[in-house]
């Protein structure tokens, strides 16, 4: 069975630092792109992050280019998210997905966490 | 960056109805398009990619179309489970971007 658990959420203050954690199993996780996508409070969905099945590739939304880094460990089946400079509108539970391998140059997540909120206030 | 929008914002609806739901993009994106389904408390579900391909296990009342910068997703026969947001996404540039959603609730 699939399954991908995300840890690492909570509250920081605005300028501080997390790492998000997705454990993945049941699947061979260096064959599949995986992915970060997070929704505010309330609001739709938004794309932050996505790498490539050999992590050779990463891609990020211009709201977290400079400032977020994801990375993945293929010994551990895990992928990461650091976030730093965190500000106000980063809040949201942020999702864990991996790719279907539907089609080579798109990611279209198949399976998804449960994610994990992050909040940022001071 | 490709801007996704949807409409309407809210629509509702009794079971059974066909239920019709409209994505556009602000840009060309061939059939770069997707279709999630989001209940409360849950993670979204991808229904449809390359604007009209059902992804694996997604029942045959959901149905797709469009290209270029116009899409629709159909839902033949609404069911009870089939309440949820709905939300489109252009796969076509990075960063890929997602519409706003539309809901779809009890008339």
């Amino acid at each position: 069975e699939v399954q991908l658990v995300e840890s690492g959420g909570g509250l920081e203050h605005p300028g501080g630092s997390l790492r998000l954690s997705c454990a993945a199993s049941g699947f061979t996780f260096r064959r599949h792109a995986m992915t970060w996508v997070r929704q505010a409070p309330g609001k739709g969905l938004e794309w932050v992050s996505a790498i490539s099945d050999n992590g050779v590739y990463t891609y990020y939304a211009d709201s977290v280019k400079g400032r977020f880094t994801i990375s993945r460990d293929s010994f551990r089946n895990t992928l990461y998210l650091q976030m730093n400079s965190l500000r106000a509108e980063d809040t949201a539970v942020y999702y864990c997905a991996r790719d279907g391998n539907y089609i080579d140059r798109a990611i279209l997540p198949d399976y998804w966490g449960q994610g994990t909120l992050v909040t940022v206030s001071s | 960056e490709i801007v996704m929008t949807q409409s309407p914002a809210t629509l509702s609806v009794s079971p059974g109805e066909r239920v019709t739901l409209s994505c556009r993009a602000s840009q060309i994106v061939s059939s770069d398009l997707a279709w999630y389904q989001q209940k409360p408390g849950q993670a979204p579900r991808l229904l449809l990619y390359g604007a009209s391909t059902r992804a694996t296990g997604i029942p045959a009342r959901f149905s797709g179309s469009g290209s270029g910068t116009e899409f629709t997703l159909t839902i033949s026969s609404l069911q009870s489970e089939d309440f949820a947001v709905y939300y489109c996404q252009q796969f076509s540039a990075w960063p890929f971007t997602f519409g706003p959603g539309t809901k779809v609730d009890v008339k």
